[in-house]
């Protein structure tokens, strides 16, 4: 059980929105910097948010990253087929140590 | 462009000690411009961070691991590697070493990943 909670999974059609939401507490993403990765299937992870909302060079503006308090949320819009992969939350906790949520799945339906 | 590549056996016996290395390409392994982890993923499962080594040597160790991990640096290779000990089944899981180009911080934001080494425990 992780202790950053992500939905098991999301589903969407193509070309719409989806959120992926990442709940935390204070001692992890409320006082530190929250990233997003993507894991193609079959693929190492990949860097698509950092600092809460920042894009790595080469990441398209489709992907958008925010926070609020203990939570953190990952805006995919004009969604493809390709999109269609695990998403992790990352973020750093006092214990101290790196956390990762447990993941979610999203289907382009 | 910074590359990682891991090595290591894809066979580990339970309670022998689990050895991987990382050789990065691109950058120099002593750079204050960059740190080093290790993060693992067992089959069909989520990801799970091992520990951080920085330029400076020190490191920091998930604290499920921390007994049974040492990262450290082998500058004059250019590696950084991984042993855990006592393994069990339990640590059967895809092993990736990851960095981040930024300066030294601690945080979870690794832009750079190798492709994963596959490690099984079993006898």
């Amino acid at each position: 059980q992780s202790v950053l909670t992500q939905p098991p999974s999301v589903s969407a059609a193509p070309g719409q929105k989806v959120t992926i939401s990442c709940s935390g507490s204070s001692s992890n993403i409320g006082n530190n910097y929250v990233s997003w990765y993507q894991q193609l299937p079959g693929t190492a992870p990949k860097l698509l948010i950092y600092d809460n909302n920042k894009r790595p060079s080469g990441i398209p503006d489709r992907f958008s990253g925010s926070k609020s308090g203990t939570s953190a949320a990952l805006g995919i819009t004009g969604l493809q087929t390709g999109d269609e992969a695990d998403y992790y939350c990352g973020t750093w906790d006092t214990s101290p140590s790196a956390l990762f949520g447990g993941g979610t799945k999203l289907t382009v339906l | 462009q910074l590359q990682l590549q891991e090595s290591g056996p894809g066979l580990v016996k339970p309670s022998e000690t689990l050895s991987l290395t990382c050789t990065v390409s691109g950058a120099s392994i002593s750079s204050s411009n960059y740190y080093w982890g290790w993060i693992r993923q067992p089959p069909g499962k989520g990801l799970e961070w091992i520990g951080n080594i920085f330029y400076t040597g020190s490191t920091y160790y998930n604290p499920s691991l921390k007994s049974r991990v040492t990262i450290s640096i082998n500058t004059s290779q250019n590696q950084f590697s991984l042993r855990l000990r006592s393994v069990t089944a339990a640590d059967t899981a895809v092993y990736y070493c990851a960095s981040r180009d930024g300066p030294p911080r601690l945080e979870n934001s690794f832009d750079y990943w190798g492709q994963g080494a596959l490690v099984t425990v079993s006898s």
